[in-house]
């Protein structure tokens, strides 16, 4: 069955850097846009970062632009974000999902997520 | 910050019929992009409920509908059942910010 497994979240101080991994199974991942979502504790959804399905191109929230780096692995199965210059606003349960359609479309499925804590 | 706004909570008692909105404007929603809805269970996930404005995937429920006019889109749960009682988030795209999909607010289910 399609399946995302993220890890790498942990508690990290702010100014440091973290990287995510999302393992994904089930599926032709090279056929397919991936995306980042977070969700701070107790708030909503927030977008994070899209790549296209061979790397070529890649998209970012402005809240995370320029600190952030969304990569894929296309021989591994493999989505990753680089995050570096982490913040404390950066605290977030992380979650890769599969892109649907074309441009705006959905995300499914989603990844159980990981945690992210900024906190010195 | 969100650019689609939700009523922060609905409710309704099992059998009853509740409506979510989704009210955007003439970069997101208007400019014709898709709308799509997700549940959220408590301390899970968010699932995909309603792809395309209306489109059901596979597995979800036909009480779950959803449509869409003008700047703004709605999800109907007709039947109201106890485990409905989650978050639920509209999604879409957003011309006016440099590649960016965007969120609903989010809106809590209650079933009394």
């Amino acid at each position: 069955q399609v399946q995302l497994v993220e890890s790498g979240g942990g508690v990290v101080q702010p100014g440091r850097s973290l990287r995510l991994s999302c393992a994904a199974s089930g599926f032709t991942f090279s056929s397919y846009g991936m995306h980042w979502v977070r969700q701070a504790p107790g708030k909503g959804l927030e977008w994070v970062a899209v790549i296209w399905y061979d790397g070529s191109d890649k998209y970012y929230a402005d809240s995370v632009k320029g600190r952030f780096t969304i990569s894929r692995d296309n021989s591994k199965n493999t989505l990753y974000l680089q995050m570096s210059g982490l913040r404390v606003e950066d605290t977030a349960v992380y979650y890769c999902a599969r892109g649907g359609g074309n441009r705006g479309g959905w995300f499914d499925p989603w990844g159980q997520g990981t945690l992210v804590t900024v906190s010195s | 910050q969100s650019v689609l706004t939700q009523p922060p909570s609905v409710s309704g008692a099992p059998g009853q019929r509740v409506t979510i909105s989704c009210t955007g404007s003439s970069s997101n929603i208007g400019a014709g992009y898709d709308v799509h809805w997700y549940q959220q269970l408590p301390g899970t996930a968010p699932k995909l409920l309603i792809s395309g404005n209306s489109n059901r995937p596979s597995g979800v429920p036909d009480r779950f509908s959803g449509s869409k006019s003008g700047t703004s889109a709605s999800l109907a749960i007709t039947g109201l059942q106890a485990e409905d009682e989650a978050d639920y988030y509209c999604q879409s795209y957003d011309s006016s910010l440099s590649g960016s999909y965007v969120f609903g607010t989010g809106t809590k289910v209650t079933v009394l």
